[in-house]
Order: C-alpha cells, then structure tokens, then sequence
C-alpha cells in the first residue's frame, strides 16, 4: 500500500510564485490535514477536511487554500509565496472517527527565497 | 495559548538513561492521545496511543505512556534508551467534539549519547 503519497519533496520559489502541494492517499480516508513543521514550534494544522467537498482552517491559514473534489485527493496550494512560507509540509490522513491514528506522508520541504 | 505543551523542549541522555517526556493538554472533555516520533529526516510514525481503558499503554520499541486524568497529562516514558532513539517526539491530542482536530505540542527533541 502507497499510504499517504506528497509530491514534490523539495521546491524552491520565488517570492510571488503560486504552486500546489499534492497529497493522495489510498486508504478511503475521510479526514486529511496540511500542516507545517517550523523549528521550536511543532505542527501546526493549516487546512484540513473531513470529506469531499468540505474542508476548514487551521491554526494557520492565511496564503493557504485547499479544495476537496475527492476522497483521495487534498491539494495545498500556495497563492503568492512569502519567505515566511518556508517550512517543511506535511500531510495527514485518518478514519473519520477519532479513535484513529494518522498517517503521514513522507514531507515537502519548501524554501522561498 | 498552547493547548498541548510539551516542557521539555531539548533533552539529552547517555545511553541506558532512563527517559521521561512531558505533555498536558487543556481540553476538557473526552480525549484521544497519541505519541509519534520522527527520526532525523523522516515522516512522523506512531509510537502509541490512548483511547480508554487501562491509562497506562505500551507503545513499539519499549515505550509506554501514562494517561492521568486528573492532572490532564499523558507522559512519555523508557526504561532505557538507546542511541537509535535520537529523534523529535511529538505529543498530539484529538479532543472527541466538533471535527476532532489532531493537534501537536511543539515537540521533544531528544539526543542520546553513546
């Protein structure tokens, strides 16, 4: 099983740029989180979604959108890249109940110059 | 204000040393806890986790958490540690109303020394 697939793993932008993270997963899971990982912080949750069609903010949404027009699929796009943006992505899926445990894709490390 | 919080934000030990970890929560209410750990550039794994019944749970790799209501704390700990435990341990808790979220504390980085 894939699990939960991120691509790209690096990128590099520059400041203003737009692009978008992709996450899949294969599980038929309902729920899936972006979230990044910035030194001394932990992660914090930036977008997440409970099904198709529906999704919400995190801690942190702002230059953040995301779509849900599939199960599978939770992309993060970045509409105008900022060098605060630089941090390492992580996406995450579990079962719609929570007395599950998340599974994590394997990381986007985002550099914005 | 922090909702989960790990205090300890650096921890160093030789090997053998015993470990403890940290972590509250300030949700009342009904909780999901977990424990995962990344290894230097690697995706975060479970190490544990607690859902109810006995609060005291064995995770992989001989470690176990306790889960203490009353003082809304789920702490990390090892008997011994190796070198092959130097890593970054998260805390995360799923508070069981609304969208049940998973948040994080900021994380436990811990090197063992040979």
């Amino acid at each position: 099983n894939a699990g939960v697939t991120q691509t790209p793993k690096f990128q590099v932008l520059k400041t203003g740029q737009s692009m978008t993270l992709q996450c899949a997963q294969d599980m038929n899971h309902e729920y899936m989180s972006w979230y990044r990982q910035d030194p001394g912080m932990g992660l914090r949750l930036i977008h997440y979604s409970v099904g198709a069609g529906i999704t919400d903010q995190g801690e942190v949404p702002n230059g953040y959108n995301v779509s849900r027009s599939t199960t599978e699929d939770f992309p993060l796009r970045l509409l105008s890249a900022a060098p605060s943006q630089t941090s390492v992505y992580f996406c995450a899926s579990r079962a719609e109940q929570g007395r599950t445990e998340a599974f994590f894709g394997q990381g986007t490390r985002l550099t914005v110059v | 204000a922090q909702s989960v919080s790990q205090h300890n934000h650096h921890v160093i030990l030789s090997e053998a040393a015993s470990l403890e970890l940290g972590c509250n929560y300030s949700y009342g209410g009904t909780v999901n806890l977990f424990w995962y750990v990344q290894y230097p550039g690697q995706h975060l794994q479970l190490l544990l986790k607690y859902f109810s019944g006995d609060p005291l749970v064995k995770g992989i790799k001989g470690f176990e958490a306790e889960f203490i209501k009353s003082k809304f704390s789920f702490n990390l700990r090892k008997p011994s540690v190796q070198w092959s435990d130097t890593a970054e341990y998260f805390c995360a808790v799923i508070r069981n109303t609304g969208f049940q979220k998973l948040v994080f504390g900021t994380g436990t980085r811990l090197l063992v020394s040979p």
